[in-house]
């Protein structure tokens, strides 16, 4: 079965420091790899999202990941978090041969302080 | 999004009651799912169609079904309340032609006494 492994439940880090949240998939076809975010009491929005050609992908707010094949791994990275940023991170991945079907983990929570 | 509505946003119910959860779009898309979110273990899908007369079950269908009446229309509904059915629900939809992003509402919060 397909799942999405989110290393990290809770993550909490000063404003200014460095962020990367792990990403890791058990499916070894094509995918396709997002990173949406969920800000305290509003829906999940989308960061970022992969599809082919270059590995790294950049989305808003300063975010942004890199697709491993060959780790299975699509991580999350921001060089200076901000205090806005804390929020829930979800990874999700979508099977090439699947029609429409996310897989999501299971979220990192970030707490940036001030 | 503004483009995906869902009514109510709170709702509270109590055990065995039937319950409907409704979600709307205006972004024109075929596709709608429907997923649970629970502490610690992510979204959970619920039940997807990729049109009006395709209605498909996801992970966790048992004690759910939906409700197809319009493209812009997916309801859900809980047969049945039970109090681990206490979550936050959320809609969702998704364009092919988009790569599949999917779009979400604002989710309704359920409180199953």
């Amino acid at each position: 079965a397909q799942s999405v492994s989110q290393h990290n439940h809770h993550v909490i880090l000063s404003e200014a420091a460095s962020l990367e949240l792990g990403c890791n998939y058990s499916y070894g076809g094509t995918v396709n790899l997002f990173w949406y975010v969920q800000y305290p009491g509003q829906h999940l929005q989308l960061l970022l999202k992969y599809f082919s050609g270059d590995p790294l992908v950049k989305g808003i707010k300063g975010f942004e990941a890199e697709f491993i094949k060959s780790k299975f791994s699509f991580n999350l990275r921001k060089p200076s978090v901000q205090w806005s940023d804390t929020a829930e991170y979800f990874c999700a991945v979508k099977k090439g041969s699947t029609l429409g079907r996310l897989y999501f983990g299971r979220g990192t929570q970030l707490t940036v302080w001030p | 999004d503004a483009d995906v509505t869902q009514t109510p946003r709170n709702r509270i119910t109590k055990t065995g009651k039937r319950i409907m959860l409704e979600c709307s779009q205006t972004k024109g898309h075929d596709r709608m799912y429907w997923y649970r979110q629970d502490p610690g273990l992510g979204l959970r899908l619920i039940y997807y169609s990729f049109d009006v007369k395709d209605i498909n079950k996801g992970e966790i269908s048992d004690g759910y079904s939906v409700s197809r009446q319009a493209q812009a229309k997916f309801s859900l509904s809980l047969e049945s309340a039970i109090p681990n059915q206490t979550a936050l629900y959320f809609c969702a939809t998704s364009d092919p032609g988009l790569h599949e992003t999917q779009y979400f509402g604002p989710g309704t919060r359920l409180l199953v006494l």
